[in-house]
């Protein structure tokens, strides 16, 4: 089934430790999507990739990154991570910019 | 950031019960989505909805575009108790200023009682 891949489900890093958190699609969808989701709260757009072309967010703190090697994997960077950085991550893609996007099934980031 | 009006925040009722949730705002959006999040997991698409007054059905869930496009509801009847969750709406195009980017409701957190 052509589907959203996340690894790990589960991270557990150190303060300030570098982790990268990894997306993969079977849709060969054009754009993918990364958000921060934290509990009890709709996700947050982190910022999105049409193709190689990088688009962040305003709101976006520098201490996220993210890279897409080709189109079917994405990483999402976080370069020196707080305990505010502890949330769900999650990816999502879409055929087009402004066609419907599915998710997939998040990474569950603790920072200790 | 930008963020729809859902409601309700929460509901808890009784399993074959049905379930009405909406969503509205102040822009005028070209696609409603709803997704549910079951706890732990990514969103999942539940219905897409793509024009005003739009009425479209995916099994027991039924969900509206409304007509000023400014709102949309989603129904569920006789519920079950795997509709346990969270339902967020998501409006995109035109409100969203950039016309690909979801803006999300607050979510509605659903609890069945068997």
């Amino acid at each position: 089934d052509a589907m959203v891949i996340q690894n790990p489900r589960y991270q557990v890093t150190q303060f300030g430790k570098p982790v990268t958190l990894s997306c993969s699609q079977t849709l060969n969808h054009n754009v993918m999507y990364w958000y921060q989701q934290k509990s009890s709260q709709a996700p947050k757009l982190l910022f999105h990739y049409y193709d190689k072309d990088f688009n962040n967010e305003a709101d976006t703190p520098d201490n996220f990154q993210s890279r897409r090697p080709n189109t079917s994997f994405c990483f999402l960077d976080i370069r020196s991570p707080g305990l505010g950085d502890a949330a769900m991550y999650l990816c999502a893609t879409s055929r087009d910019w402004g066609d419907e996007q599915f998710f997939g099934p998040g990474t569950r980031l603790t920072v200790l | 950031g930008q963020q729809l009006n859902q409601s309700p925040q929460s509901m808890f009722i009784q399993e074959g019960e049905d379930v009405s949730m909406n969503c509205t705002s102040s822009s005028i959006f070209n696609t409603w989505l709803w997704y549910k999040q079951d706890p732990g997991e990514g969103p999942v698409l539940l219905i897409a909805l793509y024009k005003a007054g739009e009425l479209t059905s995916n099994g027991r869930l039924t969900a509206q575009f409304g007509i000023t496009r400014k709102d949309s509801f989603l129904n569920i009847s006789a519920s079950i108790p795997s509709d346990v969750g969270i339902y967020f709406c998501a409006g995109q195009g035109m409100g969203s200023g950039n016309t690909g980017k979801l803006i999300f409701g607050q979510g509605t957190t659903l609890q069945v009682k068997p």
